[in-house]
């Protein structure tokens, strides 16, 4: 079956504007969550959607960032107000449940650059 | 603070020998491991896992080994192939259960 899927791939942008990254993850998934990986860095976590639970937000590094998601289905990360360092490729994952003892499924990301 | 470290950017092995990627790891809450493989332009793919019960896990070629009094980690492929080179990533969770930490990654490659 499809896995999970991001767009754009690539994104460029000028600093101060926004930016809406979308993430559709594996159908039936209950769990979805968003990493940022910046240069020469590991994987860091973002948000966590559970079912119609309320996400964990633990992981947004400022007020600019949010993210949605409608339902056990598509979710978007919005940047507001762009920085040089919110340079990143953003990875979103899902699993079929809450725990990450079942294997995180990890979309292409979304390689965003921040002039 | 890096929670789990992965202290090697790089390794090149021989096709056929045996490549050892290390981990390490400070928080002593975190009870699963993972290791994800990740190619260019591609998100990380998940390999093997080992739970903090136990202290080997082999999966064919796969082999990751736990010890937990040292805090360290091992994979160990066996024998390596040239498919083999990537990045490869090292992960804990354990305060939420879900969130995944990430070491910075090793990049692996095997030669012919």
């Amino acid at each position: 079956g499809a896995g999970v899927s991001q767009s754009p791939s690539n994104k460029v942008t000028e600093k101060g504007k926004d930016v809406e990254l979308r993430c559709d993850p594996i159908s039936g998934h209950t769990a979805l969550y968003w990493y940022r990986q910046r240069l020469g860095q590991g994987l860091e976590f973002l948000i966590y959607f559970q079912g119609n639970s309320a996400p964990d937000k633990s992981g947004l590094p400022s007020d600019r960032f949010s993210a949605e998601r409608t339902g056990e289905s598509v979710s978007t990360l919005t940047i507001q107000r762009t920085q040089q360092e919110d340079s990143a490729v953003y990875l979103c994952a899902s699993t079929p449940g809450r725990i990450s003892y079942n294997e995180q499924f990890f979309g292409p990301g979304t390689r965003l650059t921040v002039l | 603070d890096q929670q789990v470290k992965q202290n090697s950017p790089s390794l090149s092995v021989q096709e056929g020998r045996i490549s050892i990627l290390n981990c390490d790891y400070t928080n002593s809450m975190f009870d699963y491991f993972l290791w994800y493989k990740k190619y260019p332009a591609e998100g990380p793919t998940f390999l093997i896992s080992i739970s903090s019960i136990k202290d080997k896990n082999e999966d064919g070629r796969f082999t990751v080994f736990l010890n937990k009094s040292a805090k360290h980690l091992s994979l160990h492929i066996v024998p390596s192939q040239p498919g083999d080179s990537a990045v490869y990533f090292c992960a804990a969770s354990g305060d939420s259960g879900y969130a995944l930490n990430f070491g910075k990654g090793t990049s692996l490659l095997v030669t012919p």
